[in-house]
């Protein structure tokens, strides 16, 4: 079967770093996305890997490992307002999203 | 606003009813998807068009869903007979894709919220 795998929570302090892990196991493999969603919005686009390396954008960072079937995404300088969920989602031989549950990042001050 | 649109933003119903969302994705984008979310989940591939072609529907989706985007625009979700389990975030999603789609990249819609009572 198919399956992506994240944290389920995770808590930070503001101005600090953290790291959110995905690991995968899918049929094929055809990149790697991030997303975040605050409680009761949309799922919003933050990154796309589809070869090994890490990709900055800003405050965030993801990276991936496609022989270890994992990625990680990285937030810098953290805001109160990065609080919110973050998922991994990996597109797989036939073009089809797989969606992890999600990790909850909350954010303390 | 050019995003994706959906109504209703909530939605209250009884079980047994039947309840319709519609979806108005950007204007320029080829592809449309249905989601579902609950609580704490990933969202849940439900179905998807290409243009006005229905594409892919979930093996897991009961027959008493059901879509359509007649005219390769917007696109509507119909639910008959609604159960308690029905409820959950609907989301829909439009891309557009050119040559192989693998850089394919989804922009969301708000959702509707279903209670089925």
């Amino acid at each position: 079967g198919q399956n992506i795998d994240q944290p389920t929570e995770m808590t930070a302090t503001e101005g600090a770093i953290v790291q959110i892990n995905c690991t995968y196991q899918t049929s094929g493999f055809n990149g790697l996305f991030w997303y975040q969603q605050h409680a009761g919005e949309a799922p919003t686009f933050l990154s796309y890997n589809v070869l090994d390396g890490l990709e900055e954008k800003g405050r965030f960072s993801s990276f991936l490992s496609r022989s270890k079937g994992y990625s990680y995404l990285l937030l810098k300088e953290l805001q109160m307002k990065d609080s919110a969920s973050y998922l991994c989602a990996v597109r797989d031989s036939n073009y089809q999203l797989i969606w992890g549950a999600g990790t909850k990042l909350i954010i303390k001050p | 606003d050019t995003g994706v649109s959906q109504d209703p933003r909530h939605k209250i119903t009884k079980r047994g009813q039947n309840v319709t969302f519609r979806c108005d994705p950007i204007s320029e984008h080829n592809r449309l998807y249905w989601y579902r979310q609950t609580l704490g989940q990933g969202p849940e591939f439900l179905t998807y068009f290409q243009n006005e072609a229905q594409l892919e529907k979930s093996r897991l989706l009961s027959d008493r869903f059901s879509a359509e985007r007649p005219k390769g625009s917007f696109s509507t979700l119909e639910i008959q007979r609604t159960e308690q389990g029905d409820s959950a975030m609907y989301l829909c999603a439009s891309s557009l894709v050119t040559g192989d789609g693998r850089n394919e990249k989804l922009f969301f819609g708000s959702g509707t919220q279903l209670s089925v009572l």
